[in-house]
């Protein structure tokens, strides 16, 4: 299953809302799909598992919507830590593949 | 608090060999299946290897199929990776991370801090 994030770069301003795109190329069952955010140097951090179910601690200015081959990650009103990027992964298939990411800088 | 600590990584030569590990603590390693994700510089994350529970099952990206064996120690809290016939383009940063979910459909909710390969002569 192949992943397509849109777009690549999304430039908006502190307090904005984001909407992060993530398409896949058949349907994800079970909306087995994740949300992930990376820092520069760090590990990725889970945000999102089953499409909308946000992980532990993570702030809930960060929401995960969408089903079949359609999914969206929204921040409601982007903080400065937020202008980071961000990577969709699907778990339906045991080839698990990510999106090519979505970088979301201050305008 | 889960931590998992991946060692192992280096300066290798094309065709050379590396094994890397992955030290799980916080956890019953043996509950969870375990995977290596790696990121080439600048770029986006491929799921290398998975392996469930007990070893019973295992993936591995076509990239890396043939070449790679993913393998762990429940008794030492320990994930590796031995990886063959390495090339350029096994250059990243490689990820342990702790796979949560149902029998082969994981995510990955907890990741160690990566450790370097880099294949050049």
């Amino acid at each position: 299953i192949v992943l397509t994030q849109s777009p690549g770069t999304l430039s908006l301003s502190p307090g904005e809302r984001a909407t992060l795109s993530c398409r896949a190329s058949q349907s994800v069952s079970s909306n087995y799909l994740a949300w992930y955010q990376q820092k520069p140097g760090q590990a990725p951090r889970l945000l999102i598992y089953g499409a909308f179910s946000r992980a532990t601690g993570i702030p809930d200015r960060f929401s995960g919507s969408g089903s079949g081959t359609d999914f969206t990650l929204t921040i409601s009103r982007l903080e400065p830590e937020d202008f980071v990027v961000y990577y969709c992964q699907q778990y339906d298939s045991p080839a698990l593949t990510f999106g090519g990411g979505t970088k979301v800088e201050i305008k | 608090e889960v931590q998992l600590v991946e060692s192992g990584g280096g300066l290798v030569q094309p065709g050379g060999s590396l094994r890397l590990s992955c030290v799980a603590s916080g956890l019953t390693f043996s509950s969870y299946a375990m995977s290596w994700v790696r990121q080439a510089p600048g770029k986006g994350l491929e799921c290398v290897s998975v392996i469930s529970t007990r070893g019973a099952g295992t993936f591995y990206a076509d990239s890396v199929d043939g070449r790679c064996t993913i393998s762990r120690d429940d008794s030492r809290n320990t994930l590796y990776l031995q990886m063959n016939s390495l090339r350029g383009e096994d250059t990243a940063t490689y990820y342990c991370a702790k796979g949560q979910g149902d029998y082969g459909k994981y995510y990955m909710d907890v990741w160690g801090k990566g450790t370097t390969v880099t294949v050049s002569s």
